[in-house]
């Protein structure tokens, strides 16, 4: 079954330890992103991806790194987690290596800072 | 930058009745506009994309306009049914923009029974 992957699903940590949120995709796809989703706020983009050793940032990469070593992995991670990031995380892929096709988007990361 | 502005916020509407949903973008040179449909506690997924080349898009009860000139585009769904209740996102991209979307804020639709 083609799809998406994030682990884990909910994750509930302290402020200062290191994170990482796993994303995983089996349908080949070059281009891939990490969104946050705030109530009110929409989508917004963190990072993304367009194909193996190549990332640039989005609109909000401030406290957030990434890697694609793999195309088929493109883990987000928290090197020093804040409260001010607790939100819904969500990884996505599309084909042909541009965001002008489908997104899919994994079933999303819950993330709680205390 | 490009911005894109959705609006209602939240929209309420009779089981039965019509919906629309109405996005502004401010880059002239955007050229692809998605919508993506988020039922509670799911993912987005794609309903319906447009391109700038075309002005309107159908399928089956849902539609999308786009008026280049004004720079807005609009889903609209009619014969509303209760499984049409979820948040909706508009997302504008031009070709040359490094694979970005710029996302609107979200419309919660609500169908009444």
């Amino acid at each position: 079954e083609a799809q998406v992957t994030q682990n884990p699903r909910y994750l509930i940590t302290v402020t200062g330890k290191k994170l990482t949120v796993t994303c995983s995709q089996n349908m080949n796809h070059e281009y891939m992103s990490w969104y946050r989703q705030d109530p009110g706020l929409g989508l917004r983009q963190i990072y993304y991806s367009m194909n193996v050793e190549v990332t640039d940032k989005g609109d909000v990469p401030e406290g957030y790194k990434v890697s694609r070593k793999e195309k088929r992995n493109f883990p987000l991670i928290l090197e020093s987690p804040s409260p001010n990031q607790t939100s819904l995380y969500f990884c996505a892929s599309s084909d042909a290596g541009t965001a002008h096709y489908e997104q899919y988007f994994g079933p999303g990361t819950r993330l709680t800072v205390t | 930058g490009e911005n894109v502005e959705q609006h209602p916020s939240t929209l309420s509407v009779q089981e039965g009745d019509s919906a629309v949903i109405k996005c502004t973008y401010s880059d002239s040179a955007s050229n692809y506009f998605p919508w993506y449909k988020q039922e509670l506690g799911k993912r987005p997924q794609l309903i319906i994309d447009i391109r700038s080349n075309v002005g309107e898009k159908k399928d089956q009860r849902i539609a999308v306009t786009l008026n280049k000139t004004a720079k807005h585009f609009s889903l609209h769904i009619t014969e509303t049914q209760p499984e049409d209740s979820a948040v909706y996102f508009c997302a504008a991209s031009r070709w040359d923009s490094n694979y970005q979307l710029i996302w609107g804020a979200g419309t919660k639709l609500i169908i009444k029974p």
